[in-house]
């Protein structure tokens, strides 16, 4: 596809029920990000990856939290035993991979919109 | 913890005029720099990058990063009621010896434009 493509884009669930979100990135871009953003708050920072590996997951809130991308492409976000406090919009985004040290553009999804009840 | 900080909004200007747009980061070893467009109920657009010390122009918008200081800015000239929106600024940072930063969001600065 052309753009990042997130699914569901909303997504209501009851507390204590497992949820999953979907990311398809940008055909070509290794690196694969997942922030989530509450309202009026920038974007907070989750996990990234590069490839099939989850470079850096340390955003990850706690234990509850999992994201996979078993073929270096689409990544799943996983929460279990969701909490009100997870309400938020889940966000993926997608870039290149630069040399030097230096981090390609990130393209965002248009989000996916967790409420849980 | 990496912080970065954006001039407290909202930042109101009458079309036409310059807005100025600012961002300050704690981590000095940041090496590469964003600034995104959030329109309300949207995802965040990529408006410019930048990763060199000066000035970088991209038609009614120009970034300027100074790492000395460790400031980037944002002007947007000529503004228009359809640059209303909320600006985030975006610093990179580096984690375990990865050659791709994760990103670091400031929390944004609500920009409205009015005719």
């Amino acid at each position: 596809g052309a753009g990042v493509s997130q699914t569901p884009s909303n997504k209501v669930t009851e507390k204590g029920k497992y949820v999953e979100l979907r990311c398809d990135p940008i055909s070509g871009h290794t690196a694969l990000y997942w922030y989530r953003q509450s309202l009026g708050q920038g974007p907070e920072f989750l996990i990234y990856f590069q490839g099939t590996g989850a470079a850096d997951d340390s955003g990850l809130p706690n234990d509850r939290f999992f994201a996979v991308r078993p073929e270096g492409s689409v990544s799943t976000l996983k929460i279990q035993r969701t909490e009100r406090g997870d309400s938020a919009v889940y966000l993926c985004a997608s870039s290149r991979e630069l040399t030097g040290g230096l981090t390609g553009e990130l393209f965002f999804g248009e989000g996916s919109r967790l409420t849980v009840l | 913890q990496k912080e970065v900080e954006q001039n407290s909004g909202p930042l109101s200007v009458p079309e036409g005029a310059i807005a100025s747009l600012n961002c300050t980061y704690s981590d000095r070893g940041s090496q590469s720099f964003f600034w995104y467009r959030q329109y309300s109920g949207k995802s965040p657009e990529l408006i410019m990058s930048i990763y060199s010390n000066g000035d970088k122009e991209d038609g009614r918008f120009t970034a300027q990063l100074n790492k000395a200081s460790q400031y980037v800015s944002l002007l947007i000239r000529d503004s228009q009621p359809s640059d209303s929106a909320t600006y985030l600024c975006a610093v990179s940072g580096f984690d375990r010896g990865s050659t791709l930063g994760r990103l670091y969001f400031g929390r944004g600065t609500q920009l409205t434009v009015w005719p």
